[in-house]
């Protein structure tokens, strides 16, 4: 089965950039997305097929593809992006789909 | 605005079943599909199935087929997940989310999570 894999902790400076990876068999050639998770909260999809956003995200947040990794870069870090980031796939194999998580990252504020 | 609102909390023995309802509101019901997700205490996010509501053609992940059924009611715009024969490693908190698109393949919007607890 696909496997994605996510490094499990990033750490960064407020007002800094932090990119958080998501690695996969070439991944590039699937659509990922991205959720932000904070804690006691539902997950909520910030970054869909690659580089979009959805309504009333923050432009702070990007995303990258290509090769066997993704990124979501989070631009002018602040406290309250701190939160388990998680990407996904659609993954289908002989007719069997289904959605892959990587493990998540937990980004921390210093 | 799109909502979707989960029971509430459970508590169920080894061997038992639980069912956890999920009911949308905001958009066109019969459009999108609907996937299950859980996640165990401290750890990741899992997807366990999805339902086409239109078809109540349904997809589950290998390793619980056999244990999980997923239903719709298109009159109360609710869709029901039953898991059964649990074991502790199904404690978690169950998620239904929305499919963004017909095709589904990320969620959009997510309801506020159910936990089901097994223990002896």
């Amino acid at each position: 089965s696909y496997v994605l894999t996510q490094p499990p902790s990033v750490s960064v400076a407020p007002g800094k950039t932090a990119s958080i990876s998501c690695g996969g068999d070439n991944i590039g050639r699937k659509r990922v997305q991205w959720y932000q998770q904070r804690p006691g909260q539902a997950p909520v999809l910030v970054i869909y097929h690659d580089t979009d956003r959805p309504s009333g995200i923050t432009e702070r947040l990007s995303g990258s593809n290509s090769g066997d990794t993704a990124t979501l870069i989070i631009s002018r870090v602040e406290a309250g992006d701190e939160a388990d980031y998680y990407c996904q796939v659609w993954d289908s194999i002989n007719d069997h789909p289904k959605w892959v998580f990587g493990g998540g990252t937990k980004l921390t504020v210093l | 605005q799109v909502q979707l609102v989960q029971s509430g909390a459970e508590v169920k023995k080894p061997g038992a079943s639980v069912r956890v309802s999920c009911k949308a509101s905001g958009y066109t019901f019969t459009t999108y599909p609907i996937s299950w997700v859980r996640q165990a205490p401290g750890q990741g996010l899992e997807w366990m199935g999805r339902i086409r509501i239109s078809s109540g053609y349904t997809k589950s992940t290998q390793r619980l087929q056999g244990r999980l059924t997923m239903t719709t009611d298109t009159s109360s715009n609710t869709v029901y997940m039953e898991l059964r024969s649990l074991t502790s490693d199904d404690t978690a908190v169950y998620y239904c989310a929305k499919g963004r698109g017909v095709m589904g393949d990320s969620f959009d919007y997510w309801g506020q999570g159910t936990l089901v607890s097994v223990s002896s």
